[in-house]
């Protein structure tokens, strides 16, 4: 199996804020990772995939880079809407997500 | 647009059989080059993967869950199917459906599923 890490577990952010998560696989996954957004009581919305390709309609702020095992998206600017649980996404086997990042309002 | 939309039981019991099942609106479930999955999210938990159906009937499941869980498709509906055997109360989640070409999307509302004597 594939584990995939995501850091940090909690982000405190302010908007306007540039921010980062982390994401790690246990093993090489190329570049098949993808990005999600959540927001409480909702399905996860797809931002990233293939690493760094932005889905349509997703804000040009997201962004998404990194292959093998070690993957980072990106928020040039935090908006309200983006304070949600982000969740990383391998597809080289299978599929795994990683255990989630709640991005919180500082 | 392509849409999809779980439905079934939100109450099991335990030791029986969950059983959903996704409708996909808005396309075909015969597309060529995709994946019909289930992926489930504990309460205030992460996402797991179940499985998914590919449209030539191939079928792949989550090692972890394997034994227990079936995936069906019944094109002539535009459906497919999730059954879970044997159930726990670790089983109590809410049960998605999307459509995969690797990344998810899109994806069901979600049903919650408690599994509760």
């Amino acid at each position: 199996d594939i584990q995939m890490t995501q850091s940090p577990s909690t982000l405190s952010a302010s908007v306007g804020d540039r921010v980062t998560i982390t994401c790690r696989a246990s093993q090489s996954i190329s570049s098949w990772l993808a990005w999600y957004q959540q927001k409480p009581g909702k399905a996860p919305k797809l931002l990233i995939y293939k690493a760094s390709n932005l889905q349509s309609g997703v804000p040009s702020r997201f962004s998404g880079s990194g292959s093998g095992t070690e993957f980072t998206l990106t928020i040039s600017s935090l908006q309200s809407d983006d304070f949600a649980t982000y969740y990383c996404q391998q597809y080289n086997t299978f599929s795994s997500f990683g255990q989630g990042t709640k991005l919180e309002i500082k | 647009q392509v849409q999809l939309q779980e439905s079934g039981p939100g109450l099991v019991k335990p030791s029986q059989t969950l059983s959903l099942t996704c409708t996909v609106s808005g396309g075909s479930i015969s597309s060529d080059g995709y994946y019909w999955s289930w992926i489930r999210q504990h309460p205030g938990k992460g996402l797991e993967w179940i499985g998914y159906i590919y449209d030539t009937g191939s079928i792949y499941y989550n090692p972890s869950l394997k034994s227990r869980v079936i995936i069906s498709v019944d094109t002539s509906e535009n459906q497919f199917f999730l059954r879970m055997t044997s159930v726990t109360a670790a089983d109590t989640a809410v049960y998605y459906c999307a459509r995969a070409m690797g990344w998810f999307d899109p994806w069901g509302q979600g049903t919650l599923v408690t599994v509760s004597s």
